[in-house]
């Protein structure tokens, strides 16, 4: 139940295309829902958020659409650009738990010039 | 700079031969933790801690211990590392307060266990 299951493992999208990644969760109690992205040889670090009371966050390029019913995320990036190729992490954390998040096993984004 | 650092960056060890990673971070934050990443099992945690002097077990704990006895460093100890301990472990920090707060992230410690 605390698992957060993520795909696909790797993701190829040419320049300017919108590149799309899933996630879904089990544990209703699960209301904060960050993406983190990580650059080779560094640290992963927030991208963008979401809490269950919205369906949609933009931020940018970046989009989160949340499905509370279904218990699914995602992660939409519009114009993809080469500089957007790095891992993708999605994540869940319930308030009761705030200093625990669980991680989902992240999705390699290519983006071809 | 508000940042956590990790030492070292990267380390080659034998199986058994205790070690310790180190994790400072400068933001006053009161929440620390510890993650493994593994290709394909994405981040899992090791341990966290919520104050000086509280740590608790995250999802993978055997095998490492933790102690936090300044806010600033978490220092992660592995007593007889083994070949599974094999990873990219990252140290994070986050602020304590309402709702949910960004975790930062160190730059990694890349550890190979011969």
């Amino acid at each position: 139940q605390q698992q957060v299951k993520q795909s696909p493992q790797s993701l190829i999208v040419q320049k300017g295309g919108i590149s799309i990644i899933n996630c879904a969760y089990e544990n209703t109690a699960f209301d904060y829902f960050p993406w983190y992205q990580q650059f080779p040889g560094k640290g992963p670090a927030l991208l963008i958020a979401i809490r269950p009371d919205v369906s949609e966050k933009k931020e940018g390029r970046f989009t989160i659409s949340f499905n509370k019913s279904a218990k699914q995320f995602s992660l939409h990036i519009m114009d993809s650009q080469p500089g957007d190729s790095a891992t993708y992490f999605c994540a869940a954390s319930a308030l009761s738990s705030a200093s625990k998040i669980i991680f989902g096993s992240g999705t390699r984004l290519s983006i071809r010039p | 700079e508000a940042q956590v650092t990790q030492n070292p960056r990267y380390l080659i060890t034998v199986t058994g031969k205790k070690l310790t990673v180190t994790c400072s971070q400068n933001m006053n934050h009161e929440y620390m933790s510890w993650y493994r990443q593994d290709p394909g099992l994405g981040l899992r945690q090791i341990y966290y801690s919520m104050n000086v002097e509280v740590t608790d077990k995250g999802d993978v704990p055997e095998g490492y211990k933790v102690s936090r006895k300044e806010k600033r460093n978490f220092p992660l100890i592995l007593e007889s590392p083994s070949p599974n301990q094999t990873s990219l472990y990252f140290c994070a920090s986050s602020r304590k307060g309402q709702g949910h707060n960004e975790q930062f992230f160190g730059p990694g410690t890349r550890l190979t266990v011969l």
